[in-house]
C-alpha cells in the first residue's frame, strides 16, 4: 500500500551494528505498529502507539526501541542486532477505534550476519 | 496462549473450484475476527472482517467468511478459485492487540 512506506526495503548487517527502520504514512491514522514475520509464525506485534506520546510494548519488544517523531512518522531501532532478529518487519497503520483494520507497508527484509 | 489457530500450513486446489483456508479463535467474549491476504514481497492487504451482525461476511475478491461461534471458527471461503487468489493467507484476532494465525498458503492451479 503505497499510502504507507517503509525505508530501507532490504538491509543487510553484522552482529553488534545499530540499525534503524523506518515508516512513513499518509493516511492520517493516529495508530502505528512493527510487527515481524517469521516462516510459520505468522506476524508478532513487536511495539505499537496510539499516538505521538504514546508507546507501548507487543508481545517481543525486548532487543528493539521505537519513536515516533511524529504522527505521520514511526521507526524501529535494533540497538545492537543479532542473528535471530533476522526477519522481516513490517510497519501497520490503522484508524481510531478498536475494531479497525490495519494497513502494511510493503515490509524491510533484514538479515543479520 | 494462542489466540488464532490456522490448523492447515498448506491448501492446494484446482481453478473453478470451490476453497476455505480454515481458522479458529480461542478468546473469550465476542470476538473481533480478520482475514488478510499477503501476496509474493508486498505487506498483507486486508480482506474482510466480522465485528457484530450477520455471521457471513463478504469481502473483496470474491470473498467471505462464516463466523460460527459454537466451533469458534471464521473459515474464510471463496465459490470459484481463481489461479491469481494463489497467496499466503492470514486470520487474526483483536485481543487487546491484533493477534495473528501462522498463516495458510493457497496455492490454486489451472
Amino acid at each position: 500500500d503505497a499510502d504507507v512506506t517503509q525505508t530501507p526495503r532490504n538491509r543487510i548487517t553484522k552482529t553488534g551494528k545499530r540499525i534503524m527502520l523506518e515508516c512513513s504514512q499518509t493516511k492520517g491514522h493516529d495508530r502505528m505498529y512493527w510487527y515481524r514475520q517469521d516462516p510459520g509464525l505468522g506476524l508478532r506485534l513487536i511495539y505499537y502507539s496510539f499516538d505521538v506520546k504514546d508507546i507501548n510494548k507487543g508481545e517481543i519488544s525486548d532487543g528493539y526501541s521505537v519513536s515516533r517523531q511524529a504522527q505521520a512518522k514511526f521507526s524501529l531501532s535494533l540497538e545492537s542486532a543479532i542473528p535471530n532478529q533476522t526477519a522481516l518487519y513490517f510497519c501497520a497503520t490503522s484508524d481510531l477505534g478498536g475494531t479497525n483494520e490495519q494497513f502494511f507497508g510493503p515490509g524491510t527484509r533484514l538479515t543479520v550476519l | 496462549a494462542q489466540s488464532v489457530a490456522q490448523p492447515e500450513d498448506q491448501v492446494n486446489v484446482a481453478e473453478g473450484n470451490p476453497l476455505t483456508v480454515k481458522c479458529t479463535y480461542s478468546v473469550s467474549g465476542n470476538p473481533y475476527l480478520f482475514w488478510y491476504v499477503q501476496y509474493p514481497n508486498r505487506g498483507l492487504q486486508f480482506l474482510l472482517k466480522y465485528i457484530t451482525g450477520d455471521n457471513l461476511v463478504k469481502g473483496s475478491y470474491g470473498f467471505e467468511a462464516e463466523f460460527n461461534k459454537s466451533q469458534t471458527s471464521f473459515h474464510l471461503k471463496k465459490p470459484s478459485a481463481l489461479v491469481s487468489d494463489s497467496a499466503l493467507y492470514f486470520c487474526a484476532v483483536i485481543y487487546g492487540d491484533m493477534r495473528f494465525g501462522a498463516g495458510t498458503r493457497l496455492t490454486v492451479k489451472p
